[in-house]
C-alpha cells in the first residue's frame, strides 16, 4: 500500500531531550513538509523540503532541524530550544513542488513533561 | 490581515440540511484554493480543491471560489452525522514559498 507512516503515534519525553519524529513515503513524492497543530488551531508549518538534500523553514523552524538525505524520507528533531513542543505534529507529501495537494500521514502526538 | 481566515464554529445543523462553510482570503494569496476535512484526533484528509472562479462539484461537495469577494466556500448536501468534523481552508501564499497555509478550520456538527 502507498502512503505515508509517522512514527510512533504517542510519543512522550522529559524536557530538556532533544527527540526525533519518523515521517517516511513510498508515494514517489518529491516534496515534503512538517507541521505543527495546537489544540483547536489550525496547522503551522515547520520547515519543508522540495528535493532531497534541501529544505527552507516555515513559520516556526526555531527550536526544530530537519534532513532529507533520502526521498522517502524527512525525519524532524524537536530540540530542547523549543518552547513549547507539545503539540500534534503532521508530516505530509506532495507529488512535486508545483502541486500544491498536499497528503498527509497519521501525526504523532508528542507530550513534553 | 491574516492570509486566510475561517470562523471557528461551531456551526451545527441538522440531518440532510446543506451546510455552507466559509473562507476569506488576503490579496497575497494565489488563486488557488484547497479544503480538508479533519476528524477529532486524526489527521487532514483533502476532499477539493479549486482553481477557477465559479463552482466545482464532487459527490455532495460543492466548492465555491468568488474572486470579487475574495471568498471560497464549500458546501455539503444532504449532510449526514459522519461529516462532523473540522473543515481547514488552505491557500497558497504569494511570497514563493511553496506550501500551503492553513486556516484554523470550522467545526461541523451535523445533528441526527
Amino acid at each position: 500500500d502507498g502512503g505515508i507512516t509517522q512514527s510512533p503515534k504517542y510519543l512522550f519525553r522529559k524536557e530538556g531531550q532533544n527527540v526525533t519524529l519518523s515521517c517516511e513515503q513510498n508515494l514517489n513524492h518529491d516534496a515534503m513538509y512538517w507541521y505543527r497543530q495546537d489544540p483547536g488551531q489550525g496547522l503551522r508549518l515547520i520547515y519543508y523540503s522540495q528535493i532531497v538534500n534541501d529544505f527552507q523553514k516555515g513559520d516556526i523552524a526555531e527550536g526544530y532541524s530537519v534532513s532529507r538525505e533520502k526521498k522517502e524520507s524527512f525525519p524532524l528533531t524537536v530540540t530542547s530550544a523549543q518552547k513549547n513542543p507539545t503539540a500534534f505534529y503532521l508530516c505530509a507529501s506532495s507529488v512535486d513542488p508545483s502541486s500544491y495537494e498536499q497528503y498527509f500521514g497519521p501525526g504523532t502526538r508528542l507530550t513534553v513533561t | 490581515q491574516k492570509e486566510v481566515e475561517q470562523n471557528s464554529g461551531p456551526l451545527s445543523v441538522p440531518e440532510g440540511a446543506i451546510a455552507s462553510l466559509n473562507c476569506t482570503y488576503s490579496d497575497r494569496v494565489s488563486q488557488s484554493f484547497f479544503w480538508y476535512r479533519q476528524y477529532s484526533g486524526k489527521s487532514p484528509e483533502l476532499i477539493m480543491s479549486i482553481y477557477s472562479n465559479g463552482d466545482k462539484e464532487d459527490g455532495r461537495f460543492t466548492a465555491q471560489l468568488n474572486k470579487a469577494s475574495q471568498y471560497v466556500s464549500l458546501l455539503i448536501r444532504d449532510s449526514q452525522p459522519s461529516d462532523s468534523a473540522t473543515y481547514l481552508c488552505a491557500v497558497i501564499p504569494d511570497t514563493g514559498r511553496r506550501a500551503l497555509t492553513f486556516g484554523s478550520g470550522t467545526r461541523l456538527q451535523v445533528q441526527p
